[in-house]
């Protein structure tokens, strides 16, 4: 069954960029589906950052829209997220997930990894 | 399009039907999915289309749409139902969740 994990640092600083990378497996990226990132934190609760199709194109929150980057590396499977000029409002557990082409649907969730932004 | 959750929580014993309702601020035709998470762990997809049931979820979880306003129940709720359920509505980009609603043990 497909899984998905993500990697990364737990800890950036303020003004920095995050960097995670999610790797998929049982699952092959360049199979189809949109491959999305979503962050959870207290404040704001579930919300969708953006996704990548198996060609590289991408869509994104448009409140997020200037600061970040999603690509894929299908040699590896994997696809990443950077979000720059972080600030502590960043602060959350973030998700990769699929995304369903037709209905929409995320399916599987990886475990999250939980990012916090200090100095 | 936002999303709203009602109630934002409720106490239920096992055994209750449990109904928890999300409304959209616009059309978002059956582009509804809903979501159980518990804590410390991801969300898990229970149905999709606002009422297709994702294979191998129980079937005592059901979705109805009637216009923008959307239902998820479980119709006898078991002790692993304990948990936050979320709408998410994926018709119109950016794809936005509701703000949850959390089953708690009375």
């Amino acid at each position: 069954q497909v899984q998905l994990q993500e990697s990364g640092p737990g800890l950036v600083k303020p003004s920095e960029t995050l960097s995670l990378t999610c790797s998929v497996s049982e699952y092959a990226i360049t199979s189809g589906f949109f491959w999305a990132w979503i962050r959870q934190s207290p404040g704001k609760g579930l919300e969708w950052i953006g996704d990548i199709d198996r060609s590289g194109t991408t869509y994104y929150d448009p409140s997020l829209n200037s600061r970040v980057v999603i690509s894929v590396d299908t040699s590896k499977n994997q696809f990443s997220l950077r979000l720059t000029s972080v600030t502590a409002g960043d602060t959350a557990v973030y998700y990769c997930a699929r995304r369903a082409h037709d209905w929409g649907w995320l399916d599987p969730w990886g475990p999250g990894t939980l990012v916090a932004v200090s100095s | 399009i936002q999303m709203t959750q009602s109630p934002s929580s409720l106490s239920a014993s096992v055994g209750d039907r449990v109904i928890i309702s999300c409304r959209a601020t616009d059309d978002i035709s059956s582009y509804l999915n809903w979501y159980q998470q518990k804590p410390g762990i991801a969300p898990k997809l229970l149905i999709y289309a606002a009422s297709s049931l994702r294979s191998g979820v129980p079937s005592r979880f059901g979705g109805s749409r009637s216009g923008t306003n959307f239902t998820l129940t479980i119709s006898t709720l078991k002790p692993e139902d304990f948990a936050t359920y979320y709408c998410q509505q994926t018709y119109t980009s950016p794809w936005t969740f509701g703000p949850g609603t959390r089953v708690e043990s009375k």
